[in-house]
């Protein structure tokens, strides 16, 4: 089955600086690869994704891209704001695997006012 | 944009006692559901794959009969622990996706179990 790896686990920045969170998958046939944004006690809320097909995508502050090759996908915020701070799961399905989401374990990002 | 309802939001009861869980996409139908758990400060772990008119999918290490998933209608998935103990204490949470295929997917509320 998949495997995601995610790193780092923990992450402080200073307001304003970009944060960088990396990730690998190891299951080929993975072609969906969503991130998400969880707050303490509350549900994962997506805030980007990007398909197989696609090398970058950005939305506004949040890029992300992916690297099918060496099967790693970063997740990049610029302009870090106190509100970013959560932690942040990357994700990879694979639509063989019936869409099922592996999650990465999750990188908690301080952002420092 | 779609929501994903799941109630309730927070059980607390005593060991022994069954636990029901309801999961309802509120504006899309989802033939298929997923059941997540989440212990305090690690990742969401796939517990099983709910399918509408049919046995759930678990994943290894799973109880199917310890977590029963019933999903009925086009609309709600419902995870029953049964005969709950403390160790069964987590977050559970659901999603679906709206689509098929590499569709995003959208995650109920969660609900806290606490098992005394």
């Amino acid at each position: 089955g998949e495997n995601v790896e995610q790193h780092p686990s923990t992450l402080s920045v200073q307001e304003g600086d970009s944060a960088v969170i990396k990730c690998t998958y190891s299951d080929s046939a993975s072609n969906y690869f969503p991130w998400y944004k969880q707050e303490l006690g509350k549900r994962p809320q997506l805030i980007i994704d990007i398909r197989s097909n696609v090398g970058e995508k950005k939305d506004q502050r949040i890029a992300v891209t992916l690297n099918k090759t060496a099967k790693h996908f970063s997740l990049h915020i610029t302009e870090t704001q106190p509100e970013d701070s959560a932690v942040y799961f990357c994700a990879a399905s694979s639509w063989s695997s019936g869409d099922k989401l592996t999650f990465g374990t999750g990188t908690r990002l301080a952002v420092r006012p | 944009g779609a929501v994903v309802s799941q109630h309730p939001s927070w059980v607390i009861c005593k060991s022994g006692t069954s636990v029901k869980i309801e999961c309802r996409s509120l504006d899309f139908q989802a033939t298929t559901m997923f059941w997540y758990r989440q212990f305090p400060k690690q990742s969401l772990m796939l517990m099983a794959t709910s399918n509408e008119g049919s046995k759930a999918t678990y994943e290894q290490g799973v109880e199917k009969d310890k977590f029963l998933i019933n999903h009925a209608s086009l609309t709600l998935s419902t995870l029953t622990v049964t005969s709950a103990h403390p160790e069964d204490s987590s977050f559970y949470i659901c999603s679906a996706p709206q689509g098929i295929s590499n569709q995003p997917q959208h995650f109920g509320d969660g609900t806290r179990l606490s098992i005394l």
